[in-house]
């Protein structure tokens, strides 16, 4: 059982280029989470999905792009990187709104 | 709007002491108090809720309303309890889990 799985683990890009990051569940979730963490700032969210089809924005979403075409798979997409996206990146889903959240391994994301 | 505040940024105690992780949090309503940990470059995995009333790792936490809290206690730490650790909340209104800003505890030898 893979659980929450995240592609790629880390990568450097340049500031202007775009990229996609895959996060994979197989445990049925319904509810889906992008976080990003950053020393001092804790974990915040980016977006969310409430189930496939549907996202919606959490507290930092600017500069980012999500899809949920799949129940299984929710991406975030940077169009456009910027310095200040040098973070690490944390996929999360839940089965319900009243069970706990599993976590990736996450995504340690570079723009120089 | 709910919050969670961890007033410590890092906690350094040696084996054998007593830990205490603050959390404090604001909600007007029933809210569900979470402990997540991330050890060093692992995932974070959830330590325990406030709703299951269990210790896990010698780990104990109680939800107290009147004071907003709901610290993380252990009564002699280990080494390999150092790891990040995050208190979270999610309310009947608003199911997206929120977190604190985390705690660095460090356990020396």
């Amino acid at each position: 059982n893979a659980g929450v799985t995240q592609t790629p683990k880390f990568r450097v890009l340049k500031t202007g280029q775009s990229m996609t990051l895959l996060c994979a569940q197989d445990m049925n979730h319904e509810y889906m989470y992008w976080y990003r963490q950053d020393p001092g700032m804790g974990l915040r969210l980016i977006h969310y999905s409430v189930g496939e089809g549907t996202t919606a924005k959490g507290e930092v979403p600017d500069g980012y792009n999500v899809s949920r075409l799949k129940k299984q798979n929710f991406l975030l997409g940077l169009e456009s990187a910027a310095p200040s996206q040098t973070s690490v990146y944390f996929c999360a889903s839940s089965y319900s709104r009243v069970t706990e959240a599993f976590f990736g391994q996450g995504t340690r994301l570079t723009v120089v | 709007a709910q919050r969670v505040t961890q007033p410590e940024k890092l906690l350094s105690v040696f084996k054998g002491a007593p830990v205490e992780l603050k959390c404090n949090y604001s909600y007007s309503g029933s809210p569900e108090l979470f402990w997540y940990v991330q050890y060093s470059r692992q995932r974070l995995q959830l330590l325990l809720r406030h709703i299951s009333r269990e210790s896990i790792k010698g780990f104990t936490a109680d939800l107290n309303k009147g004071e907003t809290s709901f610290h993380l206690k252990k009564p002699f730490a280990q080494e390999e309890d150092s790891a990040m650790y995050y208190c979270a909340l999610r309310s009947g209104g608003s199911y997206i889990p929120t977190f604190g800003r985390g705690t660095s505890l460090i356990v020396h030898p």
